[in-house]
């Protein structure tokens, strides 16, 4: 079945320690992304890779690292949580960059930080 | 499941009428357009999407109306059901050449029986 995948679903921790969210995707896609939800704010993009060892930030980078080693796997890290990044996250893929391709989305992971 | 949804604008409907969702975009530059729906729990999914150089597209129960002129979206569907009840967000793709979505606020579709 053609997926994004991430884990964990649900993380709760505290101010400063380093956490990683993995996202995987088996759909041979180029690009992927992830985005943060917030209450009446929407989607907005943290980080996107147009494809292996190429990231950019997007909209609201801080606070957030990404890597892109393998086509499959988008980790998100966050060196140092604050509680200003409680959020719900998703990963994101798509085909290629060419704008106009459907992004698939993962069931998101519920982040607090407390 | 995840709330998302806290403080969006609903539109209430019965059972088998037809549901209008707006939506206002910002750049006048941008060239496509989606709609997602958003399930509780779940990840955004992709209903329809709509080019810059058309006005109207039909998907199976839903129509994506484009008005340029006014910068505005909005998605139609007929004979709503209850599955439809979800949030519905419009994302439009800001940057020509790369896929750079900003989504809307989202609004939520409540279908009464």
């Amino acid at each position: 079945e053609a997926q994004v995948t991430q884990n964990p679903r649900y993380l709760i921790t505290v101010t400063g320690k380093k956490l990683t969210v993995t996202c995987s995707q088996n759909m041979n896609h180029e690009y992927m992304s992830w985005y943060r939800q917030d209450p009446g704010l929407g989607l907005r993009q943290i980080y996107y890779s147009m494809n292996v060892e190429v990231t950019d930030k997007g909209d609201v980078p801080e606070g957030y690292k990404v890597s892109r080693k393998e086509k499959r796997n988008f980790p998100l890290i966050l060196e140092s949580p604050s509680p200003n990044q409680t959020s719900l996250y998703f990963c994101a893929s798509s085909l290629s960059n060419g704008g106009d391709y459907e992004q698939y989305f993962g069931p998101g992971t519920r982040l607090t930080v407390t | 499941g995840e709330s998302v949804g806290l403080h969006l604008p609903t539109l209430s409907v019965q059972e088998g009428d037809n549901s209008i969702i707006n939506c206002a975009y910002s750049n006048s530059a941008s060239d496509y357009f989606i709609w997602y729906k958003q399930e509780s729990g779940k990840g955004p999914q992709f209903i329809i999407d709509i080019r810059s150089n058309m006005d109207k597209r039909q998907g199976q129960r839903v129509t994506v109306l484009l008005n340029k002129t006014v910068k505005h979206l909005s998605l139609q569907i007929a004979a709503t059901q209850p599955g439809d009840s979800a949030v519905y967000f419009c994302a439009e793709n800001a940057k020509k050449g790369y896929n750079k979505l900003i989504f809307g606020a989202g609004t939520r579709l409540a279908v009464h029986p």
